[in-house]
């Protein structure tokens, strides 16, 4: 079984500022892949980036990256330079990598962020 | 155009009568998906499938009934709908990973709307 923790419901982050949304999981699963989305006010769901866990290097796209630390089995996503169309809400999801056909994905509670002008 | 699409876009609907969701991708992606989203939960996975005829249930199936006799369409029915069932639905595609690496993401539509009164 897999299972994502985001324990921030909410934040509030100064335009220009850097924000880091917290995901941590836990799974039995020794490779996996993890997912931050984002879904604005209209509701469509937006890839963002991914993550793998053999990995060598954290994932960047953009403004967006993770900060991936596998012992502790967290995987932040970082927005630098925030915005205010980053105002959002940001699911974290993961799916494991080692069963054939394993493609579903598991998601967070999510983290409704706000920038604030 | 290419892409995802969900129709009705928002449905009500009363207690007991059957609904179904449509779902339609023009990727020809093997995998599709069905999640509900509820406030406090995130997205959970209610049915998926993995080729046309091949579907399996998810986290959440009770209530719920699909079919693949296409690989394009994958509609979600609502035998008898209950109050419970009121949600936002997405219907989601992705290739095999197998085919083209695990980072490949889940491609969503933009959801549908469903009140049961």
């Amino acid at each position: 079984a897999q299972k994502i923790t985001q324990t921030q419901p909410g934040m509030f982050v100064q335009e220009k500022e850097a924000v880091t949304l917290d995901c941590t999981y836990d799974t039995s699963d020794p490779s996996y892949g993890l997912f931050w989305y984002k879904q604005p006010s209209s509701g469509e769901m937006i890839f963002l980036i991914y993550q793998g866990s053999y990995d060598q290097q954290n994932a960047t796209e953009g403004r967006y990256s993770l900060n991936f630390q596998k012992a502790r089995k967290s995987a932040n996503l970082v927005i630098s330079a925030s915005q205010l169309g980053d105002s959002a809400m940001y699911f974290c999801a993961m799916r494991g990598l080692s069963n054939f056909g394993n493609e579903k994905l598991t998601f967070g509670t999510g983290t409704r962020l706000t920038i604030i002008p | 155009d290419a892409g995802i699409t969900q129709s009705p876009r928002y449905k009500i609907t009363e207690t007991g009568r059957q609904v179904t969701l449509m779902c339609h991708q023009t990727w020809s992606h093997s995998y599709m998906f069905w999640y509900r989203q509820d406030l406090g939960h995130g997205l959970r996975l209610i049915y998926y499938s993995a080729a046309a005829d091949i579907t399996d249930k998810g986290e959440v199936p009770d209530g719920y009934v699909v079919s693949r006799s296409k690989t394009e369409n994958f509609p979600l029915t609502l035998e008898s709908a209950t109050r419970s069932q009121t949600s936002v639905y997405f219907c989601a595609s992705s290739v095999d990973f197998g085919d083209r690496g695990s980072n490949q993401p889940q491609h969503f539509g933009d959801g549908t709307r469903l009140s049961i009164l």
